[in-house]
């Protein structure tokens, strides 16, 4: 069974930086492309960025294109999510979830993990 | 870019039958693939529709998509309402080949 297992999140300041983790298991993480997407609490859904399977492209979403930077580590099937200059309006929980395939992650996300917190406050 | 417009909730009595829309507002919704999620309180995001219409394996056939292009709609569709059915459901589709754009979603209640 494909498992997914975020960490990372926390309290910081505004301006800060985090770094979040997702751990894979249970598939070939290295076939797989995968995808960071957002949820404040009580809110919707916003995607934030993908990778491909081998890390050779990355997509952002505008809000975060500059600020935010997803790679991640084929030998440790592990997604990584490095934001910086935190603002308060990024506080939210934050999922990584699968894509179908090497290169697609826009028809299918599946499973998502069980999420991360992160909150930006003073 | 385009928004994907829920209805915010919807309601219906066990047994019944619900449909949730999800409009696109610029270009066709024929374009490109729709998916529809089901977050039940407290857990992530699971998947029950991909690419319009089809189930993935251990969604109950009672759930079913489908696309309207008069209206220019996506619709999901639970037939048969259990109280387990009681999620909020987001549609997702994309733009330009490499962003994510989902709903607002629609809090299902089953009463």
């Amino acid at each position: 069974e494909a498992l997914l297992v975020e960490s990372g999140g926390g309290f910081v300041q505004p301006g800060g930086s985090l770094r979040l983790s997702c751990k894979a298991s249970g598939f070939t993480f290295s076939n797989y492309a995968m995808t960071w997407v957002r949820q404040v609490p009580g809110k919707g859904l916003q995607w934030l960025s993908a990778v491909t399977g081998s890390a050779s492209v990355t997509y952002y979403a505008d809000s975060v294109k500059g600020r935010f930077t997803i790679s991640r580590d084929n030998s440790k099937n592990t997604l990584f999510l490095q934001m910086t200059s935190l603002r308060v309006e990024d506080t939210a929980m934050y999922f990584c979830a699968r894509g179908s395939g090497s290169y697609t992650y826009l028809n299918s996300l599946d499973p998502w993990g069980q999420g991360t917190l992160v909150t930006v406050s003073a | 870019n385009f928004l994907l417009t829920q209805p915010h909730s919807a309601s219906e009595s066990p047994g019944k039958t619900v449909t949730i829309s999800c409009t696109r507002t610029s270009g066709s919704i024929a374009s490109n693939y729709v998916q529809w999620y089901q977050q039940r309180p407290g857990n992530s995001p699971s998947i029950v529709i991909f690419e319009d219409d089809q189930r993935p394996s251990g969604v109950p056939d009672r759930f079913s998509g489908s696309i309207d292009s008069s209206s220019n709609s996506a619709s999901l569709t639970i037939s048969g309402l259990r109280t387990e059915d009681e999620a909020d459901y987001f549609c997702q589709s994309y733009d330009n080949s490499t962003t994510v754009v989902f709903g607002g979603g629609t809090k299902l209640t089953v009463l």
